[in-house]
């Protein structure tokens, strides 16, 4: 099945810090959701981006499908952007569902 | 728009019981996940409905997991009898599935963090 792996794995910035977020996938896929789950588990939809980018306050995506990868952008980072960031691809092969990344755990210093 | 519903959020309970977990999937939304996530993990799929139907079951341990999806639209997940392995947030998620070509946006609820004593 495919492969889905996240980088870094743990990152920690002080606040105003600007990073990138990259998520590798082994095979080909027709859409992709980058979801942030804060300290209270919930999940939250930040994108849902097949490919090309796109921007949403201070967060961007952008994702590359023939080179397979995806690349979220947090800038001017706030301590509320603290959590796990997940990419998720679709596994279609029998059936349709979606194969979540290792996650990046991000912690930011006030 | 309301988003997805789930209950409880919190749920205690002793090895050998049974539990139950309750999703509203978002209104007109016809494909519905349950998700299993264990701590410093990413979430898998447990079950998948298209309307009635469970598309793929692969990944539920029918010995002891069970759901149903009446008429196509809330969700119930059950666990008898539940074991200590079984604690996790367990999340349901729904879309609107048009084919695999479509859009597919998949909207989470906010778990049901099960321990088991």
């Amino acid at each position: 099945g495919i492969q889905v792996e996240q980088s870094p794995p743990d990152l920690i910035l002080q606040e105003g810090a600007n990073s990138t977020l990259r998520c590798n996938f082994s095979d080909s896929v027709n859409n992709l959701q980058w979801f942030h789950q804060n300290p209270w588990g919930q999940l939250i939809n930040l994108f849902y981006i097949p490919s090309g980018t796109k921007q949403n306050g201070r967060l961007s995506a952008t994702t590359v499908a023939t080179e397979r990868y995806s690349l979220l952008y947090i800038s001017s980072s706030q301590t509320t952007d603290s959590g796990v960031y997940f990419c998720a691809v679709p596994f279609t092969s029998g059936t349709y569902k979606y194969i979540f990344g290792t996650g990046t755990r991000l912690k930011v210093l006030a | 728009e309301a988003g997805v519903v789930q209950s409880p959020r919190y749920k205690i309970i002793e090895k050998k019981q049974p539990v139950a977990f309750w999703c509203n999937p978002i209104s007109g939304h016809n494909t519905l996940y349950w998700y299993l996530q264990n701590l410093g993990q990413g979430p898998e799929l447990l079950i998948r409905y298209e309307n009635e139907e469970a598309v793929d079951d692969s990944q539920l341990p029918k010995d002891r997991f069970s759901a149903e999806r009446l008429k196509g639209v809330d969700s119930t997940l059950k666990i008898q009898p539940a074991e200590l392995g079984d604690s996790a947030v367990y999340l349901c998620a729904s879309s609107l599935y048009l084919g695999r070509v479509s859009y597919n946006e998949q909207f989470f609820g906010p778990g049901t963090r099960l321990t088991v004593l």
